[in-house]
């Protein structure tokens, strides 16, 4: 299993691009989540998915959308970028055995916005 | 609002020390509490988590002990190695309203700040 992939590693966008950052996992997770990770802040919820077709928003949705239109896939969509927004996203997916909630997280899409 | 609050921010310690890293929750709603340890160009990956029915839990040389009265938790390494040396995330789960087409029902986790263990040789 590759476990959970993310593509790419790294992005530079200038102010006002968009563009997705891909997430996919071969584990037949069903729960998915975007997290962003910035010094001194921990990570932090942007979007989270509990099946094909489900998904809610969390804690810092805002400029950020999402899709799940398969268990395998979470994209995240950067609809219009800003500097505020580079960081380090991670996705991660779980499932819940009963009711324990590890989450298994990819590697990472570092990016910087000018 | 951060609703995990993690201390220290950086902590060294010397092979073979114990390393104590704290935290403090307000939402009582929570109902899972996981330590994470993260790698430099890493993703986090679970160390260790426990319940809030228990009081301490202990995977080798990881305890985590829990204190619901105080709504704190920390994590306990001990024997610490150099290899220990990671950024140490505590996070807590509160139920989600949110349930999938099997009617399963996930969380959302809330992390602290984390904190940067350096375990000299």
């Amino acid at each position: 299993n590759a476990g959970v992939t993310q593509t790419p590693k790294f992005q530079v966008l200038k102010t006002g691009q968009s563009m997705t950052l891909q997430c996919a996992q071969d584990m037949n997770h069903e729960y998915m989540s975007w997290y962003r990770q910035d010094p001194g802040m921990g990570l932090r919820l942007i979007h989270y998915s509990v099946g094909a077709g489900i998904t809610d928003q969390g804690e810092v949705p805002n400029g950020y959308n999402v899709s799940r239109s398969t268990t395998e896939d979470f994209p995240l969509r950067l609809l219009s970028a800003a500097p505020s927004q580079t960081s380090v996203y991670f996705c991660a997916s779980s499932y819940s055995v009963a009711n324990s909630y590890e989450q298994y997280f990819g590697p990472g899409t570092r990016l910087t916005v000018t | 609002q951060q609703q995990v609050k993690q201390s220290p921010q950086s902590l060294i310690v010397q092979k073979g020390g114990i390393s104590i890293i704290n935290c403090a929750y307000e939402n009582t709603a929570f109902d899972y509490f996981p330590w994470y340890q993260q790698f430099p160009g890493k993703g986090p990956a679970l160390l260790i988590a426990i319940r809030p029915d228990v009081s301490e839990k202990k995977e080798g040389r990881f305890t985590i002990s829990f204190n619901k009265s105080a709504k704190q938790f920390s994590l306990h390494i001990m024997d610490s190695q150099p290899g220990d040396s990671a950024t140490y995330f505590c996070a807590a789960n509160r139920p989600s309203n949110l349930n999938n087409a099997g009617g399963t029902s996930y969380g959302k986790l809330t992390f602290g700040q984390g904190t940067i263990l350096t375990v000299h040789p």
